[in-house]
């Protein structure tokens, strides 16, 4: 069983393109995340969520929205994509905020 | 700013014992944590530290000097799987994981 799962693993796309990528957990946590892995290996937070707070990195573009439909999912969702979003993306779960994250396997968006 | 700093990579032979460091920077802290990267892989944990001292665990151990900032994974009887990047990270005052460039360790025969 994956406890954290993602889907795409990978996704080419063009400019300008919307897309989404699916996170879901089996663990019963109550936290999940989104990160952005660059080329230079910085992992950086996007996005957490529990189910009374989302909490947004405010360096984060608007066209970047995350969207639960539910406590075992966090979907992630951008418009109008640029170059720059290339990255490897993660989703995590933890059970509380103190406590260690699950990575889901990564999905590689490459921006053409 | 918040900072985390680690060395970018190092090298050590099967067998043998290294030790990487970390020191932070943050507003606030919330406990401190290290993950194992494989290339091409997702981060996964390795040990968490929110009071000084050392905790101890298989071939791992990790240190915590909240004083100091300063924390370093050791990681003794080296394998070749253990070849990876090695993430530190600090959870500041609002619980938000702050991560470092991580630590590139190549185990050689």
């Amino acid at each position: 069983d994956t406890a954290v799962s993602q889907t795409p693993k990978y996704l080419v796309t063009q400019m300008g393109n919307d897309k989404s990528i699916k996170c879901e957990q089996n663990l019963g946590h109550d936290t999940m995340y989104w990160y952005k892995q660059d080329s230079k290996k910085f992992l950086k937070i996007m996005f957490s969520y529990n189910n009374k707070e989302l909490i947004i990195n405010e360096t984060v573009p608007n066209r970047f929205s995350p969207k639960s439909p539910d406590k075992a999912h966090l979907n992630l969702h951008i418009n109008s994509l640029e170059l720059g979003d290339s990255a490897v993306y993660f989703c995590a779960s933890s059970l509380t905020e103190n406590t260690e994250a699950f990575f889901g396997q990564g999905t590689r968006l490459t921006v053409v | 700013g918040q900072n985390i700093d680690q060395p970018t990579e190092m090298t050590a032979t099967e067998g043998a014992i290294v030790q990487i460091n970390c020191t932070y920077q943050t507003s606030g802290f919330n406990g401190l944590f290290w993950y194992q990267q494989h290339a091409g892989e997702a981060p996964t944990f390795l040990s968490y530290n929110v009071l000084d001292g050392l905790e101890e665990k298989g071939r791992f151990s990790s240190f915590l000097s909240r004083s100091k900032g300063y924390s370093y994974l050791l990681l003794k009887e080296l394998q070749m799987k253990d070849s990876a990047s090695y993430l530190c990270a600090v959870k500041d005052s609002n619980y938000q994981l702050i991560w470092g460039a991580g630590t590139k360790l190549i185990i050689k025969p």
